[in-house]
């Protein structure tokens, strides 16, 4: 079956302006996730969505990130005013968020980042 | 704070040499351990979940085990397709909220034929 995917794969922005990187998670998958992962340092977690509650924003590094997920499948992250600082894979997962032994997150291929 | 620490960060094998990857963790409160393998300019894919000291899993030329400490990916007469950036996720107890994995930094494995 499909997988997780994002677009645009790429992507390359100017410093101050604003991206929309875009989610859709495996069908039936009701919790998603954002990672970043930065040149050599590990995933960094920053949001999660599960079904209609409410987001745990705790991973989000400033008030320029946020994120939604409408009709409880696609997600979208925007970044405002982008940083050079900003640039990186992100990358989005879902998994079944039944909470069994099953639940496992599964990523898609990324967004590469780049503001110059 | 949950912390996973990975080792070595980088290993280089011959065909066919076998070898062991660590992922040390301190977490309070352990739901589960993840491996997961990452390709160049790929996401991670899923490999493992391992729940309770003791357990092991297999697939293929891949075991891993854990304990209370730490989590082994022992790799058996590894192939040049097992050369990747292999990562060690953990997830705290679904009763505290939480449900982000905390990775480590990965170990880059390099098999040469």
């Amino acid at each position: 079956g499909a997988g997780v995917s994002q677009s645009p794969s790429n992507k390359v922005t100017e410093k101050g302006k604003d991206v929309e990187l875009r989610c859709d998670p495996i069908s039936g998958h009701t919790a998603l996730y954002w990672y970043r992962q930065s040149l050599g340092q590990g995933l960094e977690f920053l949001i999660y969505f599960q079904g209609n509650s409410a987001p745990d924003k705790s991973g989000l590094p400033s008030d320029r990130f946020s994120a939604e997920r409408t009709g409880g499948s696609v997600s979208t992250l925007t970044i405002q005013r982008t940083q050079q600082e900003d640039s990186a894979v992100y990358l989005c997962a879902s998994s079944l968020g039944s909470g069994g032994s099953t639940d496992t997150q599964y990523f898609g291929p990324g967004t590469r980042l780049t503001v110059l | 704070e949950d912390q996973v620490t990975q080792s070595p960060e980088a290993l280089r094998l011959q065909e066919g040499e076998s070898s062991s990857l660590n992922c040390s963790y301190t977490v309070s409160g352990l739901r589960g351990l993840f491996w997961y393998r990452q390709d160049p300019g790929k996401g991670p894919e899923f490999l493992f979940t391992l729940y309770s000291a003791g357990e092991e899993k297999e697939k293929e030329r891949l075991k891993a085990t854990l304990t209370k400490k730490e989590s082994f990916l022992h790799i058996t007469a590894p192939k040049p397709e097992d050369s990747a950036t292999y990562l060690c996720a953990v997830q705290v107890r679904w009763d505290t909220g939480r449900r982000a994995l905390t990775f480590g930094s990965g170990t880059r494995l390099q098999v040469q034929p």
